[in-house]
C-alpha cells in the first residue's frame, strides 16, 4: 500500500506570512493533485502536476512536483485568512487508477 | 459551474440496517466514484464505476457494499448491514473521462453517515 505523507499536519500562521506544506512518498506517481477542503464540503481540485520537476502557479500558490515524481510541495506567499482550510495531496500510481490521498495539512491563517 | 449533488447530507441509522446513499453526478460525466473519510482520517477510495460496471474497487469495498446506476442520472452506494465502523463522510465524485493525468475529478459535498 502506497502512503502519501503530508507535513506538517497542522499549521497556524499570521496573515502575510509565507508557508510551505509537503507531500512525500516512497513510491512514484504518474500525477499528483492538490485539493482544498472546507468543513462539511468535498475536496476541490486546485492543481494537477504531471511532469517531474514541474512547477505550477495559481495566484499566490506555487506547486512543485519532485524530479523523481515521489513528492510535491505547495508554497503560499503572503497568506490570507481566506487561505484557511485543509489542504490534501492525492496521487495516482498509474493513469486511470484510483486516487490515494494524504491525511492533509490543516492551515489556519489569522489576521 | 456544474456540481455533484449528494443526498441526504446526514444519515443516522442503527447497526445492521441497510442504507442507500444517493448521488447525482454531473450530467455529461461518464466515470463515477465513491470515497469515504472517517473523522480525522484521510480520504479513502472505495470504488469506481463506468459503463454500468465496477472498474476498480478497494479492500474496503467488501460484499456489504454495492453500487448501482438505476437510471440516467442517479448513482447509489448501498451498505447492506451497517457496522459501527462504517460511520464516515461518504463522497461521490465524477469525471468526464477516465481519470488520468490532468483529468479533473468533481466531488460532492458528502453524506455524513452515523451508525449507532
Amino acid at each position: 500500500t502506497q502512503l502519501l505523507e503530508q507535513s506538517p499536519q497542522f499549521l497556524s500562521i499570521q496573515e502575510g506570512e509565507n508557508l510551505t506544506v509537503y507531500c512525500n512518498s516512497s513510491s512514484v506517481f504518474s500525477s499528483l493533485q492538490w485539493y482544498r477542503q472546507e468543513p462539511g464540503e468535498g475536496p476541490v481540485l486546485l492543481v494537477t502536476v504531471v511532469t517531474g520537476g514541474e512547477v505550477k502557479k495559481l495566484k499566490r500558490l506555487t506547486f512543485q512536483f519532485g524530479d523523481a515524481r515521489k513528492d510535491s510541495s505547495l508554497h503560499i506567499t503572503a497568506a490570507q485568512p481566506g487561505d484557511t482550510g485543509l489542504y490534501l495531496c492525492a496521487g495516482a500510481k498509474q493513469a486511470g487508477t484510483a486516487l490515494i490521498f494524504g491525511k492533509g495539512t490543516t492551515l489556519s491563517v489569522s489576521s | 459551474e456544474p456540481e455533484v449533488t449528494q443526498t441526504p447530507s446526514h444519515q443516522v441509522t442503527q447497526m445492521g440496517q441497510e442504507v442507500i446513499l444517493r448521488c447525482v453526478p454531473i450530467s455529461n460525466h461518464l466515470y463515477f466514484y465513491w470515497y469515504r473519510q472517517i473523522l480525522g482520517q484521510k480520504v479513502e477510495f472505495l470504488v469506481s464505476f463506468y459503463n454500468n460496471e465496477i472498474s476498480e474497487k478497494s479492500e474496503i469495498f467488501d460484499d456489504q457494499f454495492s453500487v448501482e446506476r438505476p437510471d440516467g442520472s442517479n448513482f447509489t452506494l448501498k451498505i447492506r448491514s451497517t457496522k459501527l465502523e462504517d460511520s464516515a463522510m461518504y463522497f461521490c465524485a465524477s469525471s468526464e473521462a477516465r481519470f488520468r493525468s490532468g483529468e479533473k475529478l468533481f466531488f460532492g459535498s458528502g453524506t455524513q453517515l452515523s451508525v449507532l
